[in-house]
């Protein structure tokens, strides 16, 4: 069984912090998205990683999809209150049709 | 620029009664699957569906539960009998390609099951 797991679980940092997530998998992935959603809402696609080793950016986001592509990170520049919320990264299970979810980090960021 | 459209939002049943919930996906998208959230966790999969067949149900509980999507109209999940247990956020997500595939998914903003 594939498994996603996110680490931390949990996260509160002060306002203008760097930080990091991580989405690890002892499978490999075809491709891994990322999704942050916010209370009361779904979640809202982030990015795509599809070739191992591959960075993409998004403003102060920075993703990276491991040379083996079984893990992906997430590093956020000078964290604001407006990123706060749930991050999940997702990928499709081989040889099924269906989307394997991480567990989560949970980030909070204090104005 | 309408996207995944869910509903209804909010839904209140009693123990033993049944919840229906809608899902519309983005125009052009004949894909979609139906997710569970519990509180603090992630979604975790229930059922995969294209136009008029069930492609994957392995997340599907086999009792209760049912899922369609007709030619005509939205998705709907069925759940019958509802238990306590049933008490979650269902979310809806549709994509352009096939599940699997890596094509992006794009989500409703979620049904929020409540059972007295």
């Amino acid at each position: 069984t594939q498994l996603l797991e996110q680490s931390p679980q949990f996260l509160s940092i002060q306002e203008g912090e760097n930080l990091t997530v991580y989405c690890n998998s002892s499978s490999v992935f075809s491709s891994l998205q990322w999704y942050r959603q916010e209370p009361g809402e779904g979640p809202v696609l982030l990015v795509t990683v599809v070739t191992g080793g591959e960075v993409k950016k998004l403003k102060r986001l920075t993703f990276q999809f491991g040379d083996a592509r079984k893990d992906s990170s997430l590093h956020i520049t000078a964290a604001q209150p407006g990123d706060t919320g749930l991050y999940l990264c997702a990928g499709p299970a081989s040889g099924t049709y269906k989307y394997i979810f991480g567990t989560g980090t949970r980030l909070k960021v204090l104005a | 620029n309408a996207g995944v459209m869910q509903n209804p939002r909010h839904l209140v049943r009693r123990r033993g009664q049944e919840a229906r919930l809608r899902c519309s996906p983005m125009k052009g998208h004949s894909h979609v699957y139906w997710y569970r959230q519990l509180p603090e966790e992630g979604l975790k999969f229930m059922v995969y569906l294209q136009k008029e067949n069930i492609i994957d149900e392995s997340g599907m509980p086999k009792e209760r539960f049912s899922a369609e999507f007709p030619k005509e109209g939205p998705s709907i999940l069925r759940i019958q009998q509802v238990v306590r247990g049933d008490s979650a956020a269902y979310f809806c997500a549709s994509s352009l390609g096939q599940g699997g595939s890596g094509q992006p998914q794009h989500f409703g903003d979620g049904t929020r099951l409540s059972i007295l």
